[in-house]
């Protein structure tokens, strides 16, 4: 079945440094990617996506790049700020017609320390 | 965008009593709702799929008769953990679907989760 595997935490950086998360998936077809994220005592929210191959999602500074070939949807930040800390966690949709359903990665607690 | 609701945000009962969670999409309507378990330090685990009037859908491994699911309205959707016990201890999440025309293409949005703490 489906499934996602994401660079395993925590992951602790200083201000302004640069930041990767790595994700990769395994599924059938071309399904929709996404990263969420989690701030502390909040639900999960989508910081962004992408649809189909070579998209690249971006959103408050992160961008992420659906990589077919290597089935991949790196996350990354050239500057992270302490706000940025929160667990993430990329997620795959597929494409069974009526699904719906989400398929996440464990997830990566990201701190960043001033 | 658009809020999905839950309530209570954190509940302690003894083992053996029912709880009740609900899930709410406050400005939106919703045909789905999904409700997740999510372990410590663990990925978010699909319990079932909830769709307004009629029954949900249980992933493999999630017993029906424990976690009761009722989706009685576009806005709501209600987990009943029956017989709680301290294993069922965690951190539930729902999540809604915007109604849109391409079923592919409807975002999902996530309640805050609710902490179940089973004594």
């Amino acid at each position: 079945g489906d499934s996602v595997t994401q660079m395993e935490g925590p992951v602790t950086l200083s201000e302004e440094a640069f930041l990767t998360i790595n994700c990769t998936y395994t599924a059938t077809g071309y399904p929709s990617l996404f990263w969420y994220v989690q701030y502390p005592g909040e639900g999960l929210q989508l910081l962004l996506k992408a649809t189909k191959a070579d998209d690249k999602g971006s959103n408050k500074g992160f961008e992420a790049t659906y990589r077919k070939e290597t089935t991949s949807f790196h996350l990354e930040k050239g500057s992270v700020q302490v706000s940025d800390s929160a667990v993430y966690f990329c997620a795959l949709r597929g494409i069974i017609q009526g699904a719906q359903k989400l398929v996440f990665g464990q997830g990566t607690r990201l701190t960043i320390n001033p | 965008g658009a809020v999905v609701s839950q309530h209570p945000s954190r509940v302690i009962c003894k083992s053996g009593t029912s709880v009740k969670i609900e899930c709410r999409s406050l400005d939106f309507q919703a045909t789905t709702m999904f409700w997740y378990r999510q372990f410590p330090k663990k990925s978010l685990m699909l319990m079932a799929t909830s769709n307004e009037g009629s029954k949900a859908t249980y992933e493999q491994g999630v017993e029906k008769d424990k976690f009761l699911i009722n989706h009685a309205s576009l806005t709501l959707s209600t987990l009943t953990v029956t017989s709680a016990h301290p294993e069922d201890s965690s951190f539930y999440i729902c999540s809604a679907r915007v109604l849109a025309g391409d079923l592919n293409t409807g975002e999902l949005f996530f309640g805050e989760g609710s902490r179940l703490t089973v004594l």
